[in-house]
């Protein structure tokens, strides 16, 4: 079974600070993508970024990046200067093949 | 360049009824999928579908049912309306199977 565990249910970080949501997962497959996903409010569901599993260079998305562990099976995300917008539920979801498979969520909350 | 539209936003329906989902996929995608996400939940995959034809389907009985027509928007059918399908039904348009998914807003389904 592919499973995926997002251990902080819910995290709390100062405007212009830095936060990290931690990610695993469990798979036997060998190609595969993860995504980190946020869902605010208004309920739709907006890619933050996206990996490869064959590459080892970790992704970045201006304030976002990730650490890849591929043998480890961890997949963090890291926000910098974390702003009020980033209040949101963060999903982590490896993609194998034609579906992804979603973690439990991370309720991120950016205080002023 | 237009998203992913879902309709009705929200629903409500009586145990032992039928509904139907509606989702405009993204210009350009071919493939779309459907999933359920109960309240404080991550999504689970119910189903995709690529040029018209199913392309793999999660852990859902077959009251669950979709469709996708020749401009790649799709339905989402279910029979015999439980309680427990209460939840935000979000369909995700693709360019091609195994890249990274573009959300709809969702339908939130109320069974009363």
């Amino acid at each position: 079974a592919q499973t995926v565990t997002q251990s902080q249910p819910e995290m709390s970080v100062q405007e212009a600070e830095t936060v990290t949501l931690s990610c695993t997962y469990d798979t036997s497959e060998n190609n595969y993508y993860l995504f980190w996903y946020k869902q605010p409010p208004s309920r739709q569901m907006i890619l933050v970024i996206r990996q490869e599993a064959y590459k080892q260079q970790n992704a970045t998305e201006n304030r976002f990046s990730v650490n890849f562990q591929k043998a480890a099976k961890s997949f963090s995300l890291k926000i910098s200067d974390s702003q009020l917008g980033d209040t949101a539920m963060y999903f982590c979801a490896p993609g194998y093949g034609n579906k992804l498979v979603f973690g439990a969520g991370t309720i991120l909350r950016v205080k002023s | 360049e237009t998203g992913v539209t879902q309709s009705p936003t929200h629903l409500i329906k009586t145990r032992g009824q039928q509904v139907t989902l509606r989702c405009s996929s993204q210009s350009g995608h071919n493939t779309v999928s459907w999933y359920q996400q109960a309240l404080g939940q991550g999504p689970q995959f119910i189903f995709q579908y690529y040029r018209e034809e199913e392309n793999g389907r999660g852990n859902f009985p077959p009251r669950f049912s979709g469709l996708q027509f020749p401009n790649y928007s799709s339905e989402l059918n279910v029979n015999a309306l439980e309680l427990d399908d209460s939840a935000l039904y979000l369909c995700a348009s693709s360019p091609g199977r195994g890249t990274e998914a573009f959300f709809g807003q969702g339908t939130r389904l109320t069974v009363v």
